[in-house]
């Protein structure tokens, strides 16, 4: 089944410890994303990635970082998170090309206390 | 920069009857635009596109969307809407000459009551 997969699915952590949020994909997309979805805002892009090695920041990259080493995989790296972090994440690919649209995965809902 | 607006929050319609969810963007260029539903606790799924061609973009689930050029407006419609059917929609944006930055609206919420 072609799909896109997050883990974890739910995160509870503190200020300040390193978590990261695994994104992979089975479809051979290039092209990967991260959203994040807050209350009245939508989503909002935070960091998307065209193929490997190769990201770009979005609306909101401060406080997150990513890396794409594989074409498949996609993780967001929190190194410090804070408060204002708490939201639900969604991973999303595409094929290559702006006219496609994207899958998501089932998304992440991460608390920082 | 570019953005998407949805106007209403949420829209409630009793089922049988026609809905409409309307968006409105705002590009430099020309526009790809894109309609998604999310069902509570899940992913977003992608309804329809336009990309270019025919104004009346046709999509899944028997919804189907009208790009107005002149009134930058892109809005959903659905001839008689199901309780099913209710859910959060979210319009997007992607400029075509720009890169592939993607701008969602912040969503409105449909509810279809028996």
């Amino acid at each position: 089944e072609a799909q896109v997969t997050q883990n974890p699915r739910y995160l509870i952590t503190v200020t300040g410890k390193k978590l990261t949020v695994t994104c992979s994909q089975n479809m051979n997309h290039e092209y990967m994303s991260w959203y994040r979805q807050d209350p009245g805002l939508g989503l909002r892009q935070i960091y998307y990635s065209m193929n490997v090695e190769v990201t770009d920041k979005g609306d909101v990259p401060e406080g997150y970082k990513v890396s794409r080493k594989e074409k498949r995989n996609f993780p967001l790296i929190l190194e410090s998170p804070s408060p204002n972090q708490t939201s639900l994440y969604f991973c999303a690919s595409s094929l290559p090309g702006t006219a496609y649209e994207q899958y998501f995965g089932p998304g992440t809902r991460l608390t920082v206390t | 920069a570019q953005s998407v607006a949805q106007p209403e929050d949420q829209v409630n319609v009793a089922e049988g009857n026609p809905l409409t969810v309307k968006c409105t963007y705002s590009v430099s260029g020309n526009p790809y635009l894109f309609w998604y539903v999310q069902y509570p606790n899940r992913g977003l799924q992608f309804l329809l596109k336009y990309i270019t061609g025919d104004n009346l973009v046709k999509g899944s689930y028997g919804f189907e969307a009208e790009f107005n050029k002149s009134q930058t407006s892109f809005h959903l419609k659905k001839p008689s809407a199901l309780v099913s059917d209710s859910a959060l929609y979210f319009c997007a944006v992607r400029d075509r000459s720009n890169d592939y930055k993607l701008s969602f609206g912040a969503g409105t919420t449909v509810t279809v009551r028996a």
